[in-house]
């Protein structure tokens, strides 16, 4: 069964911390792995995109890193903000077959991130 | 418009009622989906269209839950009889091309509670 489990399920840092938020999964087979930000009352915004050949991807202070043999990724927030508050959601995409493989983008619960001043 | 918009944001409905959902996707974008978000959870697929064609309705939960895209731009998703379980916001997701491969630009949501 295709599957995205994420780790913690919530985290509480201190304003200008660190933090790795960690993603691990089973979907089959892979085609791309993407880190969405949603806020609280608002849509998911998507941070980054990574396909099988990617290991690393920057934007800003995130970077997420992927490894395609364990079927692991991770988020790293660098310098946190009180802004970074918000839920992490970790997204895998299946290579389907023709048109419907829409069911085989399978979205992770998150992991909650606040941040304290 | 710059983003996709939904409506309304809000909407509370007594068990049994018809609602109705709107999604106005970004301008172009050829794929729309729906999702239901529980709270603390992930959003989970409902269905998929590409232009006017329903091409995905496997994570429907029920011969309850209806959407369509007439036009190919403006999708509604419609609920019957709604019951409790049904509480959840219901996002709306479009893509320039193919879903896989392309990126999702997410409305705002619709949360809806039954009563």
């Amino acid at each position: 069964k295709n599957q995205v489990e994420q780790s913690p399920q919530s985290l509480i840092i201190l304003e200008g911390k660190n933090c790795t938020l960690q993603c691990n999964y089973t979907v089959s087979p892979f085609s791309n792995l993407r880190w969405y930000k949603q806020d609280t009352g608002r849509g998911p915004v998507s941070l980054t995109i990574m396909t099988f050949s990617e290991n690393t991807k920057s934007n800003g202070r995130y970077t997420a890193t992927l490894d395609a043999d364990t079927k692991q990724s991770s988020l790293h927030i660098t310098a946190s903000q009180l802004s970074d508050s918000a839920s992490y959601i970790c997204v895998v995409s299946a290579r389907g077959r023709g048109y419907s493989s829409a069911s085989k983008i399978i979205f992770g619960s998150g992991t909650r991130l606040s941040i304290r001043p | 418009g710059a983003g996709v918009s939904q409506s309304p944001r809000y909407k509370v409905a007594k068990r049994g009622q018809d609602v109705a959902l709107r999604c106005d996707p970004i301008s172009g974008h050829v794929s729309l989906f729906w999702y239901q978000q529980a709270l603390g959870q992930g959003p989970e697929f409902l269905t998929y269209f590409q232009n006017e064609a329903q091409l995905d309705k496997s994570g429907l939960p029920s011969d309850r839950f209806f959407a369509e895209r007439p036009e190919g731009s403006v999708s509604t998703l419609k609920i019957q009889r709604t019951q409790q379980e049904d509480s959840a916001v219901y996002l709306c997701a479009s893509s320039l091309a193919d879903r896989g491969s392309d990126t999702q630009y997410f409305g705002p949501g619709t949360r809806l509670t039954v009563l």
